[in-house]
């Protein structure tokens, strides 16, 4: 069946350091979403991909869609205490999200 | 506008009583999703609805869960007979269509004792 993968799954850094994680489905999608959560909250949707080899940017956080449409990664530069949550990317076949484990990111002030 | 509403936010209920779980969507939008998050955890998909679809039940645990969407807005989740392993913020999120991107709700959290 569908599923979509994510590494790391805890992530520590100090502020200022970089952060990336890394998303992998076992089939091609149409469309890869990111979506943060911070501490007690809902997911909050950041950014659609949608084209083979894509990326947006949005202020410090990279997007990137792979050529095969299969992985994906979000690349925070200079992260700060703001950042900190849990990131989801959700792979879409069709109709429905493959959510993958998510990566809690921790950012030491 | 308004987000996506749900309610109660928060359910204590005891082993083996029902409950309901109530979802209002984001006017306009046609899909309707329910997810289960445990603490610490990602989203376990439960159903889906579309429109005048049937709905798609596959992520739904057992037959103790059950899930209704009325004149294609509103939505209930039901869970019969509960469990201590029922114990989780059930999220709800509704989109414009299918694969839109989702906005969720602010979830119900249910602890079974």
């Amino acid at each position: 069946g569908q599923q979509v993968m994510q590494i790391p799954q805890y992530q520590h850094v100090q502020e200022g350091e970089d952060f990336t994680t890394y998303c992998n489905s076992s089939t091609t999608l149409s469309n890869i979403q990111w979506y943060k959560q911070r501490p007690g909250g809902h997911p909050v949707f950041l950014i659609q991909l949608v084209k083979s080899g894509e990326v947006k940017k949005q202020k410090r956080l990279t997007f990137q869609f792979g050529e095969a449409k299969k992985n994906s990664s979000l690349h925070i530069t200079a992260t700060q205490t703001t950042d900190v949550g849990t990131y989801f990317c959700a792979g879409v076949p069709g109709n429905q999200f493959y959510f993958g484990t998510g990566t809690s990111l921790t950012v030491i002030p | 506008g308004a987000g996506v509403s749900q309610s109660p936010s928060n359910k204590v209920t005891e082993k083996g009583k029902d409950v309901e779980l109530r979802c209002d969507p984001i006017s306009g939008h046609t899909a309707l999703y329910w997810y289960r998050q445990s603490l610490g955890q990602g989203l376990e998909f439960l159903i889906y609805f579309q429109g005048n679809s049937a709905p798609d039940k596959s992520g739904l645990p057992s037959d103790r869960f059950s899930a209704e969407r009325t004149g294609g807005s509103v939505s209930t989740l039901t869970i019969q007979r509960t469990q201590q392993e029922d114990s989780a913020v059930y999220l709800c999120a509704s989109s414009l269509d299918g694969p839109a991107p989702l906005h969720f709700g602010n979830g119900t959290r249910l602890t079974v004792t």
